[in-house]
């Protein structure tokens, strides 16, 4: 088993809608959680980042984190076609030395003018 | 403020060549990490640095290496190249280890 599963989608919405990305998790020494968007050819960009289970939202992003199901969401309202891109979900433990980052493969969005 | 440079942006090898690859991370920030991202296989972490020193290592073979100079900023080295290397190779980096790591925009290794 992953350590971290998303689906790769792709995901085409019109533009306006709700999207639901999602993301689970099976180490539980994981205990920050963040978004990436990365445009093609481009280094990922750091959306959100989120320390407890809850929510935190952030303009038209909105982040859910739930440390029991080992489940995490990102939910993008009033999509825009500028946020066709790939979104990646990350993952890292608390302390000591491991800061690496342990992604998701990335679920790829098109929003559809 | 500059976010992460890296350097080249393209680079062309053949089998069994080397290739280095060069990172400057956001002024102040002390923490540079290398990922690589190839095509599939998603974003995996290789390497990181902090204060200089290799602090903790990915599941890549020896032939990866890096250094952290004292301005902090990386090197990345790759010998005997496979085709298998071809990636897009990111580096990113944090205020101190263990903080919220922003991401240069890479560089893509193609490997003939």
């Amino acid at each position: 088993q992953k350590e971290v599963e998303q689906d790769p989608g792709p995901l085409s919405v019109p533009e306006g809608a709700i999207v639901s990305l999602n993301c689970t998790y099976s180490n539980s020494a994981f205990q920050y959680f963040m978004w990436y968007r990365q445009y093609s050819r481009k280094g990922p960009e750091l959306l959100m980042y989120t320390y407890s289970s809850g929510n935190k939202e952030d303009g038209r992003f909105t982040a859910q984190v739930d440390k029991s199901s080992k489940y995490i969401s990102l939910f993008i309202r009033d999509s825009q076609p500028s946020d066709s891109a790939t979104y990646l979900c990350a993952m890292k433990e608390s302390g000591g030395s491991n800061y690496k980052l342990t992604f998701g493969k990335g679920t790829l969005l098109t929003v559809n003018p | 403020e500059a976010g992460v440079t890296q350097s080249p942006t393209h680079l062309i090898k053949t089998r069994g060549q080397q290739a280095t690859l060069r990172c400057s991370p956001i002024s102040g920030h002390t923490s540079v990490y290398w990922y690589q991202q190839a095509l599939g296989l998603g974003l995996q972490f290789l390497l990181w640095y902090d204060e200089g020193e290799e602090r903790n290592r990915g599941n890549f073979p020896p032939r990866f290496s890096g250094r952290q100079f004292p301005n902090y900023s990386s090197e990345l080295n790759v010998n005997a190249l496979e085709l298998e290397d071809s990636a897009l190779y990111l580096c990113a980096s944090s205020l101190e280890a263990g903080a919220v790591q922003f991401f240069g925009p890479g560089t893509r290794l193609t490997v003939l």
